[in-house]
């Protein structure tokens, strides 16, 4: 089974300042038939329901402010936000979708510095 | 509008059997896989299977394989999560969630309001 693994733990960031979330996969979720990493991001506010951000690595989910971005591939992967906003303080998981079972990353809690 | 409407909160004793339902609406519900995550009180995202209700082919996780039960009713466009003998450890929030893109593994796009399960004597 692939595990996922994130780091930091926390973060702390100014309002206007780059946020970055790193997400390691013990093994690759490159399929080479479709040159696509099953991979996605998701956002979980305090009190909330999870929410999609990213699929495929680096596809921005329909609604998701163009601050966020995905990137990497293989094993390693990246969520960025550009320019953090009060709104963004929440906890960010990974997860891969290459084979079942579809682990979680542990998640990073981003905060306001 | 597609959503996935989630039965109440539920508060049951040790050893005693539970069935909690995940409505879905506004597509194509056999067309999708829909799965089931866990988040446990404070704690992270948990995966824990996915089920297609066009054939009912499930996969678990295999740390909640003979633990719990996932099935569907295409006739009401629910799926359900069940436990036969809850323990104190089942408490936790439940998630049903649908994979984005038809028949395909993906991400969950849609998710229920979740269902809060708390075991205790």
């Amino acid at each position: 089974d692939i595990v996922m693994t994130q780091s930091p733990d926390s973060l702390a960031v100014s309002l206007g300042e780059r946020a970055t979330i790193n997400c390691k996969s013990s093994q690759s979720v490159l399929y080479s038939s479709n040159n696509k990493n099953y991979l996605a991001w998701y956002q979980q506010k305090p009190g909330q329901t999870p929410r999609l951000l990213i699929y495929w690595a680096s596809t921005r989910e329909s609604g998701v402010p163009d601050r966020f971005s995905g990137s990497g591939s293989e094993t390693d992967f990246t969520l960025t936000i550009s320019s953090l906003q009060a709104e963004d303080v929440a906890v960010y998981y990974c997860q891969h979708y290459y084979s079942p079972p579809f682990a979680f990353g542990p998640g990073t809690k981003v905060d306001i510095k | 509008e597609v959503q996935l409407l989630q039965s109440g909160a539920e508060v049951k004793q040790p050893g005693e059997s539970l069935k909690i339902s995940c409505k879905a609406s506004g597509y194509t519900f056999v067309s999708h896989w829909i799965g089931w995550v866990r988040q446990m009180p404070g704690k992270g995202l948990e995966w824990m299977g996915i089920i297609h209700p066009g054939d009912s082919d499930t996969r678990y996780s295999p740390s909640f394989q003979g633990q719990v039960t996932i099935s569907v009713d295409r006739s009401t466009t629910t799926a359900h999560l069940q436990w036969s003998s809850l323990k104190a450890s089942d408490t936790a929030m439940y998630y049903c969630g649908r994979h984005r893109a038809p028949s395909s593994y993906d991400g969950f796009d849609i998710w229920g309001q979740g269902t809060m399960v708390i075991v205790s004597s």
